[in-house]
């Protein structure tokens, strides 16, 4: 079936340091790419997407990458603060329907 | 107001027991879902709703039942649930994948469901 592989598991980097989150994606007709920082305890929440006609998206200190080639997006974190801290999810929307596929999640630490 | 309200924000109740979770939005969005988390791992699709139909049900047991009574909101009832069901069970909604794009899923703050 349609799944998302999200790497790493978990990232630790020093504050100001850029964090990067990579995820690739099975179906070949997906065409919408958001990301989601979910803190502790708290809903998920869209940061940024990216849709299949473009290969890069930024907002501030954030980016999303897109090579549709290779089925891969990532996220580009830069000068990270300790409130960038939480999980972060990467999804995938399937051929049909109102459907994400969500990757297993990342742990951001960002220590000061 | 891209805001999705949800009650109650937590929810302990019996294996016996009969309940309602609410979801509700007033952004014109007319795709809502269901999904349930685990801690530390990610939303899992349970239903969606577009147009107020019943479009997707992700094989989840019948003691989960969903329902949308309009536009802006979304119910599901909860019976005889088992311990392994606690989780927090969120809703999202969406603009609706039939205007030609599948538009931003905006989540709501969950409910914390504990069965005992």
């Amino acid at each position: 079936g349609e799944n998302v592989e999200q790497h790493p598991s978990t990232l630790s980097v020093q504050e100001g340091d850029s964090a990067v989150i990579k995820c690739t994606y099975s179906d070949s007709a997906s065409n919408y790419f958001p990301w989601y920082k979910q803190e502790l305890g708290k809903r998920p929440q869209l940061i940024i997407d990216i849709r299949s006609n473009v290969g890069e998206k930024k907002d501030q200190r954030i980016a999303v990458t897109l090579n549709k080639t290779a089925k891969h997006f990532s996220l580009h974190i830069t000068e990270t603060q300790p409130e960038d801290s939480a999980v972060y999810f990467c999804a995938a929307s399937i051929g049909y329907g109102n459907k994400l596929v969500f990757g297993a999640g990342t742990i951001l630490r960002v220590k000061s | 107001d891209t805001e999705v309200t949800q009650t109650p924000k937590h929810l302990v109740m019996g294996m016996t027991n009969k309940k309602s979770l609410k979801c509700e939005q007033h952004m014109g969005h007319r795709a809502m879902y269901w999904y349930k988390q685990k801690a530390k791992k990610p939303p899992e699709l349970m239903f969606v709703y577009s147009y107020e139909k019943l479009s997707i049900n992700e094989s989840v047991p019948s003691r989960f039942s969903p329902e949308c009574p309009n536009s802006s909101l979304l119910n599901l009832h909860l019976h005889a649930l088992q311990p392994e069901d606690s989780a927090l069970y969120l809703c999202a909604s969406s603009q609706d994948k039939k205007t030609g794009i599948l538009g931003e899923q905006y989540f709501g703050p969950g409910t914390r469901l504990t069965v005992t």
